[in-house]
């Protein structure tokens, strides 16, 4: 497909557990976005990556998240120990370049019991 | 700290009603972009507003950025059951490469 996809669509998971989410980008994007967007609010920013490298990580909430890209294209989400408040849609997002619209993948829906 | 506030947070109208959704912020912003979002899909881009006092037309959707950049209201005209979904606006982040979501307007159209 042309768009950003994302896997798993849902992934339900125990707390303590480890998780990884998946972003492909529209291909030849050099800019990716991750979101996350909780029940009944806007997307909260979490990291851009400009090509391999995470070039804003300032919404990352605490070090139990880190993301990958390391050939630039598909990214990883990584949660380790995952928290009941980590449940949310975790949105993947790709621009042409920096300052380029963002173009949304429909999301992982992430369920910690 | 960056707030951008959407009212209301609820809307629920008849077919054929016109509506307004409002975005404010204390904050100046350089843009400020709309997005729909429909459940289980991504925010799709509407429209980026660029100038204090901007107005731009999309069919039956008119936005208008304030003439001091802070605020912004998305204005619908003839609401169709199509038009239902969670409408964002966004502007640019702490840092000038993410956005800054508002806090959303759930729309329903009733046929």
């Amino acid at each position: 497909g042309a768009g950003v996809s994302q896997t798993p669509s849902n992934k339900v998971t125990e707390k303590g557990k480890y998780v990884e989410l998946r972003c492909d980008p529209i291909s030849g994007h050099t800019a990716l976005y991750w979101y996350r967007q909780s029940l009944g609010q806007g997307p909260e920013f979490l990291i851009y990556f400009q090509g391999t490298g995470a070039a804003d990580d300032s919404g990352l909430p605490n070090d139990r998240f880190f993301a990958v890209r390391p050939e630039g294209s598909v990214s990883t989400l990584k949660i380790q120990r995952t928290e009941r408040g980590d449940s949310a849609v975790y949105l993947c997002a790709s621009s042409l370049d920096t300052l380029f619209e963002q173009f949304f993948g429909p999301g992982t829906r992430l369920t910690v019991l | 700290t960056q707030l951008l506030e959407q009212s209301p947070q609820f809307l629920s109208i008849q077919e054929g009603e016109n509506l307004t959704v409002y975005c404010n912020s204390s904050s100046v912003f350089s843009s400020l972009q709309w997005y729909r979002q429909e459940p289980g899909e991504g925010p799709v881009l509407l429209v980026t507003v660029v100038t204090g006092g901007e107005v731009k037309k999309l069919k039956r959707l008119t936005f208008q950025f304030g003439d001091a950049r802070k605020d912004s209201s998305l204005h619908i005209t003839a609401a169709q059951p199509g038009d239902t979904g969670l409408y964002l606006c966004a502007g640019e982040g702490t840092g000038a490469n993410n956005l800054f979501f508002g806090t959303g307007t759930r729309l329903t159209v009733i046929p």
